[in-house]
């Protein structure tokens, strides 16, 4: 199957500062990336939708200027958490849309944010 | 977009075929149905995919009526190790192919 990436896998950081996690297409191109977001014991809920060379697609209820998607190649995409604050703390995962006979999604490993 | 549902949680033993049954009433003529496997702290597995009828792979298989208003993922003599959380969806294939998850089936799988 296809394989997408991300980085870092886990991170912590201080209440304030901002933090960018990448989302590589390893073994295909990716026209469109999508970024969910997952709490504790519940599903995933989708945040954005990124296309390569445009600006992202937000959900309703998803600030547009604390979640900062760049889809800047057809291999990466990456999400910048600004200004974190203990409630952004999750696990953020994205996903990669692969073209062929079929739509399909392939997933990322996921990212555990911590805020302190 | 189309909404799926499937029962919250499902018990099985080791060596049982298990057998979660999704609903999706309203799902459009060009979506695909697509299951995913999702074990803690980890990112959706695709399992497998498909429009009408019968596919098979080598962990599953996937039945769609000709009304593809439900589908069901079947799970071939279940292990420890398939203790997880399955989600079916609707996969559109054109728009913004965006896909809305529902609150998935959680797998207990006892030895």
């Amino acid at each position: 199957g296809a394989v997408v990436s991300q980085h870092p896998s886990r991170v912590i950081c201080k209440s304030g500062t901002s933090v960018k996690i990448e989302c590589r297409s390893l073994d295909f191109q990716a026209t469109t990336m999508f970024w969910y977001r997952q709490f504790p014991k519940q599903s995933l809920m989708l945040m954005a939708t990124s296309n390569e060379g445009s600006k992202a697609t937000y959900e309703q209820g998803v600030e547009k200027d604390k979640f900062l998607i760049n889809h800047a190649s057809l291999t990466l995409s990456t999400l910048t958490v600004t200004s974190a604050h203990p409630e952004d703390s999750s696990f953020y995962i994205c996903s990669a849309r692969r073209q062929g006979v079929e739509e399909t999604q392939y997933f990322g490993p996921g990212t555990r944010l911590l805020v302190l | 977009l189309a909404k799926t549902t499937q029962p919250i949680s499902m018990d099985s033993y080791e060596g049982q075929e298990v057998n979660i049954t999704c609903s999706h009433n309203n799902i459009a003529t060009n979506d695909y149905i697509t299951w995913y496997q999702q074990f803690p702290s980890q990112g959706p597995r695709f399992i497998i995919q498909g429009y009408k009828t019968k596919v098979t792979n080598e962990v599953a298989s996937l039945f769609i009526p000709a009304d593809r208003k439900s589908s069901t993922l079947s799970l071939p003599r279940v292990s420890l190790s398939d203790t997880a959380v399955y989600y079916c969806l609707a996969t559109p294939q054109t728009g913004g192919f965006k896909t809305i998850f529902g609150a998935g089936t959680r797998l207990f799988v006892k030895a």
